[in-house]
């Protein structure tokens, strides 16, 4: 089945600068993948995703490259701000005629200092 | 516009009791899908309901049952609770079972066993 590993564990950036947190997978057939923002006591929010026949994606100060070749994806936030702290998870799927499953990666927590 | 939302918030059981978890998808989405997520790790698929058939299965024993309703609700049922059920229960809803259709996911409920 598919893998989905993800770094860094921890992020700590200074409000402004800009977060990377990169993800690799397994299944070569995965052809989507979401980026979901979790803050504490919620659950996970879609914040951006991308399908396998692009290479990259921009939403306001969020993006999304993917790498099929390397099998390997990251998501980069510009000019963090302290509401962008939360815990990052990518993940992984194979679109099929029916029954998806995500396969999600580990995690980043993210903290945007002041 | 409602979103994904669930049934209890919070839940403490005992080990070898059952518990029932329940969720309401986004309006508009006829697609339920269930994951748990243990503290400080990534959420990991149990299982998807569509047409109230499941159409795919994670890595979960038989404990773990569900039904969907034909209002698109769907219930999580777990029999003999084990110490390590204790996690957040989250459904996802999206519409339609297959392609490349977003999850969107409620705030889950916390289920403790003591």
């Amino acid at each position: 089945g598919e893998n989905v590993e993800q770094h860094p564990s921890t992020l700590s950036v200074q409000e402004g600068d800009s977060a990377v947190i990169k993800c690799t997978y397994s299944d070569s057939a995965s052809n989507y993948f979401p980026w979901y923002k979790q803050e504490l006591g919620k659950g996970p929010q879609l914040i951006i995703d991308i399908r396998s026949n692009v290479g990259e994606k921009k939403d306001q100060r969020i993006a999304v490259t993917l790498n099929k070749t390397a099998k390997h994806f990251s998501l980069h936030i510009t000019e963090t701000q302290p509401e962008d702290s939360a815990v990052y998870f990518c993940a992984a799927l194979r679109a099929l005629n029916a029954g998806n499953m995500l396969t999600f990666g580990g995690g980043t927590r993210l903290m945007v200092k002041p | 516009d409602a979103g994904v939302t669930q049934s209890p918030t919070h839940l403490i059981k005992t080990r070898g009791q059952q518990v029932t978890l329940r969720c309401s998808p986004k309006s508009g989405h006829d697609t339920v899908s269930w994951y748990q997520q243990a503290l400080g790790q990534g959420p990991q698929f149990i299982f998807q309901y569509y047409e109230e058939e499941e159409r795919q299965r994670g890595n979960f024993p038989d404990r773990f049952s569900g039904h969907q309703f034909p209002n698109y609700s769907s219930e999580l049922n777990v029999n003999a609770l084990l110490l390590g059920d204790s996690a957040l229960y989250l459904c996802a809803s999206s519409l339609g079972s297959g392609g490349f259709q977003p999850q969107h996911f409620g705030d889950g409920t916390r289920l403790s066993i003591l």
